[in-house]
């Protein structure tokens, strides 16, 4: 069973469109994680909130916005992409965000830009 | 900056073999973590065995093991018995958040 929750599965979306994934966990953690992965390459560490403050930006741009609007839900919003913004969005969650958690991972949102 | 370096690509064993994957890093750290993840194909990611540097004990998970060797800086993970289930993409991680570039294993039968 997937701990940590991910909507939509599949999203497709025009350049102008603004739209949100969601992401929550039950689990109690207080560390959760936005990660871009492409195809057969390694998840890219985009954001970490930490207690429902944004810990963690990997200089990612602004198109790209997280919210944390409480300790079970993540919301990334997004705005004006690009086609090279297509991947898949990778939520993640930790009991915190120290270096001996582990983090599990949703099954993914699959984010195509027309 | 701490580096992750998987250098296979992908590998190929045959059902009930045991494989190892390699994994390299780099840190100037002295206590950290390292993690094996597996991504089975449209699956989620989940943890396969945690290492801890301080810990010379190999850590092992059924039939999950790793070979540790901390100087140099050397995670390796071995699958004994390996099942078609086994299949997916392997990532090794370093624990402030650094994946390297995964190891696809394909399994067999």
């Amino acid at each position: 069973d997937t701990e940590v929750t991910q909507t939509p599965k599949h999203l497709v979306m025009g350049m102008t469109n603004k739209k949100s994934l969601k992401c929550e966990q039950h689990m109690g953690h207080r560390a959760m994680y936005w990660y871009k992965q492409k195809a057969k390459k390694p998840p890219e560490l985009m954001f970490v909130y930490s207690y429902e403050k944004l810990s963690i930006n990997e200089s990612v741009p602004s198109r790209f916005s997280p919210e944390c609007p409480n300790s079970s839900l993540l919301n990334l919003h997004l705005h004006a992409l690009q086609p090279e913004d297509s991947a898949l969005y990778l939520c993640a969650s930790s009991q915190r965000q120290s270096s001996n958690q582990p983090q599990h991972f949703g099954d993914g949102t699959r984010l195509s830009i027309l | 900056a701490q580096t992750v370096t998987q250098s296979q690509p992908e590998m190929s064993v045959q059902e009930a073999e045991t494989v190892t994957l390699s994994c390299t890093y780099d840190t100037s750290e002295s206590d950290y973590y390292l993690f094996w993840y597996k991504q089975p194909p449209s699956r989620q990611m989940i943890l396969v065995i945690r290492q801890e540097a301080y810990k010379q004990q190999n850590a092992t998970e059924n039939r999950f093991s790793v070979n540790f060797q901390k100087a140099a800086k050397s995670f390796s993970l071995k699958i004994s018995d390996s099942q078609l289930g086994d299949a997916a993409m392997y990532f090794c991680a370093y624990h402030k958040l650094v994946f390297g570039a995964g190891t696809i294993l394909r399994v067999k039968s």
